[in-house]
């Protein structure tokens, strides 16, 4: 039973256009929601987060988008850059702070490529 | 600040055979993760500490699969004996309080033949 997916396995886009990566969950407990970007040979590492009690969270070029009426978030990069051509997980957490109720479900990953 | 530290990086063993996997989270930071991805999916949670103590092991295959934290602080996953479908890599997080601001280490790249 995935809890978290991400139906696109790859995405590819044009240096300097946005970047658009999207992550669907099913567990209605899930109340914190994270971005993990990882490297080749690396370990993830945290791009941004949202609460549910928010809509919208900005990071420079990063904006995560949350309804969660759709159950549904999304990762903006704008503009994208080469240096942007990673794996992005989506991850879900039933809490924002660490304890028995804090287990990060993450998606399967999207490769996303940016063409010079 | 030094990162998550794992080692080793890389392990090829037999099925059936045993092996350990070690992490040395930041300094300072009570809870520590391992987890398991296979290729093509995401991290899944196999075992969470705070200092010592076992938070959640609820998806470790505890049949085969052990974790212990010395003293609150390095850790150490056991697989014994070894499957096939163990092949992974292994990630070990650290973190002070807070979901997002888990670091993970390089992982452990495990082949199992």
């Amino acid at each position: 039973d995935q809890q978290v997916k991400q139906n696109s396995p790859s995405l590819s886009v044009q240096e300097g256009r946005i970047s658009i990566l999207n992550c669907d969950y099913t567990n209605s407990m899930f109340d914190y929601f994270l971005w993990y970007k990882k490297y080749p040979a690396e370990g993830p590492t945290f791009l941004i987060s949202i609460s549910s009690i928010k809509d919208k969270n900005e990071d420079g070029r990063f904006t995560v988008f949350l309804n969660k009426s759709a159950k549904h978030l999304s990762l903006h990069i704008v503009p994208s850059q080469p240096g942007d051509s990673a794996v992005y997980f989506c991850a879900a957490s039933p809490s924002y702070v660490t304890g028995a109720n804090s287990k990060l479900t993450f998606g399967k990953g999207i490769t996303l490529s940016v063409r010079p | 600040e030094a990162g998550v530290a794992q080692s080793p990086r890389y392990k090829i063993i037999e099925k059936r055979q045993s092996v350990a996997f070690w992490c040395n989270p930041i300094s300072g930071h009570a809870t520590l993760y391992w987890y398991q991805q296979i290729l093509g999916q995401g991290p899944k949670l196999l075992i969470q500490f705070q200092n010592n103590g076992v938070v959640d092991d609820s998806q470790l295959p505890k049949d085969r699969f052990s974790a212990e934290r010395l003293k609150g602080v390095d850790s150490t996953l056991k697989i014994q004996p070894a499957k096939l479908e163990d092949s992974a890599v292994y990630l070990c997080a650290s973190s002070l309080g807070r979901v997002a601001e888990a670091f993970f280490g390089q992982g452990t790249r495990l082949t199992v033949v």
